[in-house]
């Protein structure tokens, strides 16, 4: 079965500074990745999603970028948080089914 | 994007059936309904999924109606795990890709 893992599992970061999130899959092949952001008591907000290496659609304008440098590595940035980036982060992925997958999530703020 | 609809909260007893409502009028033909259940602090957790007829899994049932604009997530004995929110997303075909897109989702409280 498939498996997603995020890490760090908790960070505090100053204004300004540059952020990396990192999730892997394990038990599957070709997966579609994506990164969802839950605000505080909030619904989970998609962000960006991939369909394969290099391949990356964004959601929402705003002060972060993702890359997918492997077929089962997703990775989440920014060169300067701002206050507004804090939340928490989900990584999902697809197996063949359709089912939505989740990580541990990230759990971000930004001070 | 497709947004569904959701009250916002359900109350339950214990050991008693809950069914969760969700409207989702812009469906079109080839999308699929999923429903995830949120614990605090997890990541969401796939409940089951449909897309024209109803379907039984071990944790639930989905009862999508005839001109898929609605669907009812049922749970047959509620008990106090069940306590989560529960999401209804209409999962759309673009660019490659299913698209995943939350609400706000139904917040169910389940009493002892």
């Amino acid at each position: 079965s498939q498996t997603i893992h995020q890490w760090p599992a908790t960070l505090v970061q100053p204004v300004g500074s540059p952020l990396s999130l990192e999730c892997t899959v394990e038990g599957t092949s070709n997966p579609n990745l994506y990164w969802y952001r839950q605000a505080a008591g909030r619904g989970l907000q998609l962000l960006f999603y991939s369909v394969g290496i290099g391949q990356i659609s964004s959601e929402v304008p705003q002060n972060l970028s993702a890359s997918r440098p492997q077929d089962r590595q997703f990775i989440l940035s920014s060169k300067k948080l701002l206050l507004s980036d804090s939340g928490f982060y989900l990584c999902a992925g697809t197996g063949g089914t359709g089912e939505l997958f989740f990580g541990e999530g990230s759990r971000l703020t930004v001070l | 994007d497709a947004k569904t609809t959701q009250p916002n909260s359900m109350e339950s007893n214990e050991e008693e059936p809950v069914h969760l409502p969700c409207n989702h009028s812009t469906i079109s033909g080839t999308d699929y309904i999923h429903w995830y259940r949120q614990l605090p602090s997890q990541g969401p957790e796939y409940v089951i999924h449909g897309l024209t007829s109803n379907v039984n899994n071990r944790m639930a049932s989905l009862a999508i109606a005839e001109d898929r604009k609605s669907s009812t997530l049922i749970l047959h004995r509620a008990t106090l795990r069940d306590a989560a929110v529960y999401y209804c997303i209409q999962v759309h075909w673009t660019s490659g890709t299913y698209k995943y897109i939350f609400g706000t989702g139904t917040r169910l409280k389940v009493l002892a």
